[in-house]
């Protein structure tokens, strides 16, 4: 158990809609990050957050957006679902905005 | 552009059969290289990290090295509970992905009795 936590574990919806996902970081760790893991793109990164601010974006599309909240959990916003958006997404965790990070345990999306 | 490369894609080996996972990455300035065993529909469970070329770490059956280029994860004597994902990945020091990890594909490894 890596100490960070993601709910829901599995999220199944149509086309066109809008899901949040959820992240709760390790106790004492600042920075947040978001991943997204296909079968054919292995793990890709989106964003992170430290301390509330956004750090740094990655290969996120403008129909995803994020945030991190002042109690540090983030929140993955997906709107406008295609079926290209089935993926696993996960969030992890570093005390800094550098050096190793501690994964959760994913959030399973699949859009019918 | 930064980028990490692992090979081979599968391994198939017996119980008690050392071999060695590779990892070559292209990066602008090396952070870290990080190591991750990631078991099917679970997150990535943090191995290693390196920082400099001949650094070395080791936890029970795994052993990780660092060259300026490329990175090695020798599995010695593996048990069929080794069998998993293991992701490589890297950390860039200049350049607007600093902070985030450039994972490769993995190399899934499967270990029989």
């Amino acid at each position: 158990d890596s100490g960070v936590t993601q709910t829901p574990k599995h999220l199944i919806t149509a086309t066109g809609q809008r899901v949040t996902l959820r992240c709760s970081p390790r106790s004492g760790d600042l920075s947040v990050y978001w991943y997204q893991q296909s079968l054919d793109q292995g793990l890709q990164f989106l964003i992170q957050y430290y301390n509330g601010e956004e750090r740094a974006k990655g290969n996120i599309l403008e129909r995803f957006s994020a945030q991190q909240f002042p109690d540090l959990h983030s929140e993955l916003n997906l709107s406008s679902l295609e079926l290209g958006d089935s993926a696993l997404y996960f969030c992890a965790s570093s005390v800094t905005g550098q050096g190793e990070q501690f994964f959760g345990p994913g959030t399973r999306l699949t859009v019918l | 552009e930064d980028q990490v490369t692992q090979s081979p894609e599968a391994l198939r080996l017996q119980e008690g059969e050392s071999s060695s996972l590779n990892c070559s990455y292209t990066v602008s300035g090396l952070r870290g290289l990080f190591w991750y065993r990631q078991d099917p529909g679970k997150g990535p469970e943090f191995l290693f990290t390196l920082y400099s070329a001949g650094e070395e770490k080791e936890k029970e059956r795994l052993k990780a090295t660092l060259t300026k280029k490329e990175s090695f994860l020798h599995i010695t004597a593996p048990k069929p509970e080794d069998s998993a994902t293991y992701l490589c990945a890297v950390q860039a020091r200049y350049g607007g992905s600093q902070g985030n990890l450039i994972f490769g594909k993995g190399t899934k490894l499967s270990v029989k009795p």
